[in-house]
């Protein structure tokens, strides 16, 4: 089973400020097949990127994602009053599928 | 616009069973494979099991398999999830999810429903 580990636990920014999400997975990925889900409280996640680096639908420009192999990242840009909440990555290439613990991204 | 709505969780005793339901709108529901994921109360999300569009094929991780079996009726556009033998540890809230076209088994989710949940209490 690959385990992903999501840093930091909590992100504590300003709204405008850039947020750098870390997921780091315990063996590689097959073919960048790694997501990142946005949640917020009381609300089914939100898929924002899949395939390491796509943007899902109606996902804005700001949410980016990169990486390849064992580390990937997630980026918001300019953070958004909407965008403060818990973010997931998640890995698709191997059974089972496996997320991360999550990152709270907080208001400061 | 499309939709998935869960149904059936409630409070259920330790050895007991309950099937869920997943009502899809808005799709071609045969066309895509679709999946559960739940989350214990103030935990992080676990997938749970998935089934090929055409309901051949069927996954599960490995904590649920010989308990849960998971089904679908493209006549009726829904997804089930028959769960018996129910432990405390399957206490969470079950997510019905679409998943985003790809190999089998390589499908990352798409559409999330807004979950049902599950209390396994004596």
């Amino acid at each position: 089973e690959i385990v992903l580990t999501q840093s930091p636990g909590t992100l504590s920014l300003s709204p405008g400020e850039r947020a750098t999400l870390s997921c780091r997975a315990s063996q590689s990925v097959s073919s960048s097949y790694l997501a990142w889900y946005q949640q917020k409280p009381g609300q089914a996640p939100r898929l924002l990127i899949y395939g390491a680096s796509s943007r899902a639908t109606d996902i804005p420009d700001r949410f980016s994602g990169s990486g390849s192999g064992t580390d990937f990242t997630l980026t918001i840009s300019r953070l958004e009053p909407e965008d403060f909440a818990v973010y997931y990555c998640q890995q698709y290439g191997s059974s089972p599928k496996t997320f991360g613990q999550g990152t709270k991204v907080e208001i400061k | 616009e499309v939709q998935l709505l869960e149904s059936g969780g409630g409070l259920v005793q330790p050895g007991g069973s309950l099937r869920l339901s997943c009502a899809a709108s808005g799709f071609t529901f045969s066309s895509f494979a679709m999946s559960w994921v739940r989350q214990a109360p103030g935990k992080g999300l676990e997938w749970v099991s998935s089934i090929s569009g055409s309901g051949g094929s069927t996954y599960y991780t490995d904590s649920v398999k010989g308990r849960f079996t998971i089904s679908r009726d493209s006549s009726k556009n829904t997804l089930y999830l028959q769960m018996n033998s129910l432990r405390a540890e399957d206490t969470a809230l079950y997510y019905c999810a679409k998943c985003k076209p790809g190999a089998p088994l390589r499908w990352a989710f798409d559409i999330w429903g807004h979950g049902t949940m599950v209390t396994v209490s004596s």
